[in-house]
């Protein structure tokens, strides 16, 4: 299995810009997690699928920010416009069983100017 | 809602045991993992124990969970160049969360 994948690795684009960052979960899996992680607040769940269904989007920090998981083997996360504060390295993962054990894509690094 | 805690750094000189500390508030936690996030990579899971043990043994890494204090530790013995990374804390509630809440991450480093 090729575990989560995620596209594209690194953006840079310019504040203002529709910034839109792809996952595609570890096949059976259930559950899919978008986070984002920067040095001054850590790692933050912006959003939680169940069974494709937005569970959880608590922490998706403004309306700039969507989520979508048309099927079971894609997501997108979007954001639009894009400001400079979005900068951070965004991670998708999934689980599934009774563990929840989550496995994490490489993450996509994003900056915006 | 469940918090975490860890401390940020460990320094430790290659050979020696490394001990990376975790407190949660949770008395209910089910399950409490470790992750590993080396640089420019996702988190990578490296062990898990579940709340009814209180050590698990894989090869170098021990993990010891004190449910009375709600403190879960984990062990790294000869602790090699190649261990330098961030460990992550993390613990599942109860009540059918599917959501574990993590810590902020310690970076160990190791000195040759």
């Amino acid at each position: 299995d090729a575990g989560v994948i995620q596209s594209p690795r690194h953006e840079v684009t310019e504040m203002g810009q529709e910034v839109t960052l792809r996952c595609k979960p570890i096949s059976g899996h259930n559950s899919l997690f978008w986070y984002r992680q920067t040095m001054m607040r850590g790692l933050e769940l912006l959003i939680y699928f169940n069974n494709n269904v937005p569970i959880d989007d608590s922490g998706m920090p403004e309306d700039r920010f969507s989520a979508k998981m048309p099927n079971a083997s894609f997501s997108t996360l979007k954001i639009q416009p894009s400001e400079p504060r979005d900068s951070a390295v965004y991670f998708c993962a999934s689980s599934s069983g009774t563990r929840n054990e989550q496995f994490f894509g490489p993450g996509t690094r994003l900056t915006v100017l | 809602g469940e918090d975490v805690e860890q401390s940020l750094f460990l320094s430790v000189r290659e050979g020696d045991s490394s001990v990376i500390n975790c407190t949660y508030t949770d008395s209910s936690s089910t399950y409490l993992y470790w992750y590993k996030q080396e640089p420019g990579a996702g988190l990578q899971l490296l062990t898990y124990i579940f709340s009814n043990m209180d050590m698990k043994q894989d090869q170098r890494l021990t993990v010891l969970l004190n449910k009375k204090d709600k403190h879960l530790s984990l062990r790294i013995a000869d602790t090699q160049t190649g261990d330098s990374a961030i460990y992550f804390c993390a613990v599942l509630g109860s009540g059918g969360s599917y959501i574990p809440t993590f810590g902020r991450g310690t970076s160990l480093i190791v000195h040759p």
